[in-house]
C-alpha cells in the first residue's frame, strides 16, 4: 500500500528555533500534500494544501510566514515552523494524495513538536 | 462550511460485542465519505470509503458503513469486535464544489474505542 514517511517523529527545542518537518511519499507520486495540526483530544485541523511546484494554499487563520511549506518534488514536502514558540507545540501530521482529487489521502506518522 | 460530528467520544465494549459508531455531516451536495482508524502508536489508516453506488460499504477487518443520505449519516459498524480493534476512529468528509473538484477533507473529533478481552 501507499506509504508516507514523516520525519522527525519528535522534536524538542528552545523557543525561537526554526524546525523543519519532512513528508515523503515512498512508493507513489504525490501531486498534493496536506499538513494538519492536531491538538489534544481534538480533531485534525487542516493547515495548508500544497501542490507540487506551486505555492501552498493556507487555511484561514494559519500564518504563512510562520509555517513555511515547500513542495519541490512529487515525493517531498516540507513544513518549517519559523521562530517557534511554546504555543506552536502540537502534533503535526502530513498526508499525501495521488493525482485525482477524490482519491484517499495517505497519512504520515506525525511529528510531536515541543517548544520549551 | 461543512462539518462532521462524531457523538461518541469514548466507547468501551467487551470482545464479541457489536459496534456502531455514529457520524453525521452537514453538507447537502455530493460528498465523499471516509472512516480512518488510528491504532495506538500508528498513523491514520483508511478503513473504508464511499464515493458513489451501493450505500453499504465494506471495509477492511470486517468493518462496514452505511451512507444514509436523508439522515446525512455514515455510521460505522462491526458485528463482533476484537481486542485488536482498540483504536481511535475518525470519520471524514469531503464535498464537491462545482467544477473545482472536491474540497478539503474535514474530520470529526474521533471516537476512542476500547475493547476489553
Amino acid at each position: 500500500g501507499a506509504v508516507v514517511s514523516q520525519h522527525p517523529s519528535r522534536v524538542i527545542c528552545k523557543s525561537g528555533t526554526s524546525v523543519k518537518i519532512e513528508c515523503r511519499s515512498l512508493d507513489f507520486q504525490a501531486t498534493t500534500m496536506f499538513w494538519y495540526r492536531q491538538f489534544p483530544k481534538q480533531s485534525l485541523m487542516l493547515m495548508a494544501t500544497s501542490n507540487e511546484g506551486s505555492k501552498a494554499t493556507y487555511e484561514q487563520g494559519v500564518e504563512k510566514d510562520k509555517f513555511l511549506i515547500n513542495h519541490a518534488s512529487l515525493t517531498l514536502s516540507t513544513l518549517t515552523v519559523t521562530s517557534a514558540h511554546p504555543e506552536d507545540s502540537s502534533f503535526y501530521i502530513c498526508s499525501a494524495r495521488e493525482s485525482w482529487s477524490n482519491q484517499p489521502q495517505h497519512f504520515g506518522d506525525g511529528t510531536r513538536l515541543s517548544i520549551l | 462550511a461543512q462539518s462532521v460530528s462524531q457523538h461518541n467520544h469514548h466507547v468501551i465494549l467487551s470482545e464479541a460485542a457489536s459496534l456502531e459508531l455514529g457520524c453525521n455531516y452537514s453538507y447537502g451536495g455530493t460528498v465523499n465519505l471516509f472512516w480512518y482508524v488510528q491504532y495506538p502508536g500508528q498513523h491514520l489508516q483508511l478503513l473504508l470509503k464511499y464515493f458513489s453506488g451501493d450505500p453499504l460499504v465494506k471495509g477492511i477487518k470486517g468493518f462496514e458503513a452505511e451512507f444514509i443520505k436523508s439522515k446525512f449519516s455514515f455510521n460505522l459498524r462491526k458485528p463482533s469486535v476484537q481486542w485488536s480493534d482498540t483504536a481511535e476512529y475518525f470519520c471524514a468528509v469531503t464535498a464537491r464544489r462545482g467544477n473545482t473538484g472536491f474540497q478539503k477533507l474535514v474530520f470529526g473529533t474521533g471516537t476512542r474505542l476500547l475493547v476489553s478481552p
